[in-house]
């Protein structure tokens, strides 16, 4: 069975700053992975997704994720944050040859301030 | 492209009371799911369909939360009758078979009071 662990539930940081949000994964064979964010009042979308090739991924608004299979873990970074980048940020992995359902982290609530 | 449809927005119930949620997926995706996304948490499966056919309910609580596609195409999701802990946000997500161009609606949101 596939599962995620986000660490981190609460991150306050200051605009500018950087940002890290862990993701570490389970799952025995090849995965997909993704990232989704959720603003204030509106709904998931996606911001990057890792399906095979370069694992360090490029995804909206500045933000990456690098896929470190031996450490089962898609981290997301950002270099520098901005007000607009607060919201719920969920990991989620995709196991091949299951059932094609993602299973979602429990999410990491950023609050930037300005 | 159209979205993922989901109406109503919100909806505010009493407990006991019954309630229901309509999803309208992208055009030609043959998947479709419903989630349960309560505060704090990350969604969770509910239900599963490919086609009109149910792939996936081992999570939903059937004693009391339905669901249905049966053309197909759009879908409701019921809750009779519902309980406090039901408050939560009720996500429609669509995608093709194979899971790719998966796509979440905007949800609704119950509060049962």
């Amino acid at each position: 069975a596939q599962s995620v662990s986000q660490h981190n539930h609460h991150v306050i940081l200051s605009e500018a700053a950087s940002l890290e949000l862990g993701c570490n994964y389970s799952y025995g064979g090849t995965v997909n992975l993704f990232w989704y964010v959720q603003y204030p009042g509106q709904h998931l979308q996606l911001l990057l997704k890792y399906f095979s090739g370069d694992p360090l991924v490029k995804g909206i608004k500045g933000f990456e994720a690098e896929f470190i299979k031996s450490k089962f873990s898609f981290n997301l970074r950002k270099p520098s944050v901005q007000w607009s980048d607060t919201a719920e940020y969920f990991c989620a992995v995709l196991g091949e040859g299951g059932s094609y359902i993602p299973t979602f982290g429990r999410g990491t609530s950023l609050i930037v301030h300005p | 492209e159209a979205g993922v449809a989901q109406s109503p927005r919100y909806k505010i119930i009493e407990k006991r009371q019954s309630v229901a949620f309509w999803c309208n997926p992208i055009s030609g995706h043959a998947t479709l799911y419903w989630y349960q996304q309560i505060l704090g948490q990350g969604p969770k499966l509910l239900i599963q369909f490919q086609n009109n056919g149910v792939v996936d309910d081992s999570q939903l609580p059937k004693d009391r939360f339905s669901a249905e596609r049966l053309k197909g195409v759009d879908s409701t999701l019921k809750i009779q009758p519902a309980k406090l802990e039901d408050s939560a946000v009720y996500l429609c997500a669509s995608s093709l078979p194979s899971g790719y161009g998966y796509t979440f609606g905007s949800g609704t949101r119950l509060t049962v009071v």
